[in-house]
Order: C-alpha cells, then sequence, then structure tokens
C-alpha cells in the first residue's frame, strides 16, 4: 500500500529565507507525486505536480520539488518566503491509471517578519 | 461556476442527527471525489463519482455513509445518525476527466458534531 510521510508538522522561518518541507513516499510501482497547498478558509490549490520527465518540477508561487526516486522522496524548497507562503502543505502520492490520492498529514509553514 | 463550491461552510449537528452536504464540481468535469480530513491530518479518500456512476466508496467509513452523484454534476454526501467521530472537514474536489493529474478542490464543509 501506499503512504506519504511528512516527516515536520510545523516549520516557522524568517521572511526571505530559504525553506525545504519534507516529503518521502513508499510505492513500489511508478508513481505521481503533488505539492497541495491549503490558505487559511481555503481549498487545497495545486503548486506542482511531478509526471515523468525531468526530476525537477517548478510550481507557482517560485516553489520547485525534486523527484529523487533512489531515496523515494519529493522535497519542495524555496529559495526566500515570504510572509504569504503561511499555509498548510501536503505531498501527496497516486499512480498512473488510479484515481485515489494518498496525502501526508501536512507540514504548516509559518513566515515569520 | 468559477471553482468547486461546497455548502454549508459550517455544520452544527445533535449526535444522532442526519446531515446532508452539498457539493458543486466545475462545470463539465466529469470527475468527482469526497474527502475527509480529520483535525491535523491530510484528506483521507471517501468516494469517487465518474459522472453519475460511484466507481469506488472503499473509503466511505461505515454505512451510515451515502453519496449520490444522480445527474452526473451536484453531489450529495449524506451522513445519517452522526456521532462525534465524524467530526471533521468535508473536502470535494473535481477533475477535468478521468485523469488524476490535478484536482480542484471547494473549501470544504466543517461538520461538527455534538
Amino acid at each position: 500500500a501506499q503512504s506519504v510521510t511528512q516527516l515536520d508538522s510545523q516549520v516557522p522561518v524568517f521572511e526571505e529565507a530559504p525553506v525545504e518541507l519534507r516529503c518521502n513516499y513508499s510505492s513500489s510501482v511508478s508513481v505521481y507525486l503533488f505539492w497541495y497547498v491549503q490558505y487559511p478558509n481555503q481549498g487545497l490549490q495545486l503548486l506542482l505536480k511531478y509526471l515523468s520527465g525531468s526530476t525537477l518540477v517548478k510550481g507557482i508561487n517560485g516553489f520547485e520539488a525534486e523527484f529523487n526516486k533512489s531515496q523515494t522522496s519529493f522535497h519542495l524548497r524555496k529559495p526566500s518566503v515570504h510572509i504569504s507562503d503561511t499555509a498548510e502543505y501536503f505531498c501527496a502520492v497516486t499512480r498512473s491509471g488510479t484515481y485515489k490520492y494518498i496525502f501526508g498529514t501536512g507540514t504548516r509553514l509559518k513566515v515569520l517578519a | 461556476g468559477a471553482g468547486v463550491s461546497q455548502s454549508p461552510r459550517y455544520k452544527v449537528a445533535k449526535r444522532g442527527q442526519d446531515v446532508a452536504l452539498r457539493c458543486d464540481p466545475i462545470s463539465g468535469h466529469v470527475s468527482l471525489f469526497w474527502y475527509q480530513q480529520a483535525l491535523g491530518q491530510g484528506p483521507e479518500f471517501l468516494t469517487y463519482f465518474q459522472n453519475e456512476a460511484q466507481l469506488d466508496k472503499s473509503g466511505l467509513p461505515s454505512d451510515r455513509f451515502f453519496a449520490e452523484r444522480p445527474e452526473g454534476s451536484v453531489s450529495t454526501l449524506k451522513i445519517q445518525r452522526t456521532q462525534q467521530e465524524d467530526s471533521a472537514v468535508y473536502l470535494c474536489a473535481s477533475s477535468a476527466t478521468g485523469s488524476n493529474e490535478k484536482l480542484f478542490f471547494g473549501s470544504g464543509t466543517q461538520l461538527s458534531v455534538l
């Protein structure tokens, strides 16, 4: 069975500092990987996705993630965060030909002034 | 519509009451999903529709949970005889085709069972 682990439940970081949010997954077959962001009182919004091809994926709002098959990781990074990046970030996995997403428990990013 | 719309935004129910949660997906979207998000957790899959057909209901926690999408657009998630453990945010998502490549989520319905 697939699973997703987000090791950090909360990450505080100062404005304009870099940040990395970690995600590890378990699957023995080809996977699709996603990062979704949830702002307060809003639905989840897709940040970026890896389906195939280049392992470095660029998303919206300056975020990027790198698919590392050997380490089964898909960490999210941003070189310089803004106050407006404060939100909850969810990593998710699914497989080609299926529709069921498996989400991690989320990482709450708090950007400090 | 411009996005996935869910109503009500908040619902408070007494234990034992029945509730109905509504989802209006993006117009023309074939696939519709319901997820349950408990406090401090990630969303967990409940059920999946392709048009009006419910193809997977394996995530529904008990037979008190029922979902329908009779005309292939609006969907309703019904919970009978609510229990305190049903308290959660219920998220609806839709996608344009049967593809799983991008889901569009609504803001959710926060259900509190007292």
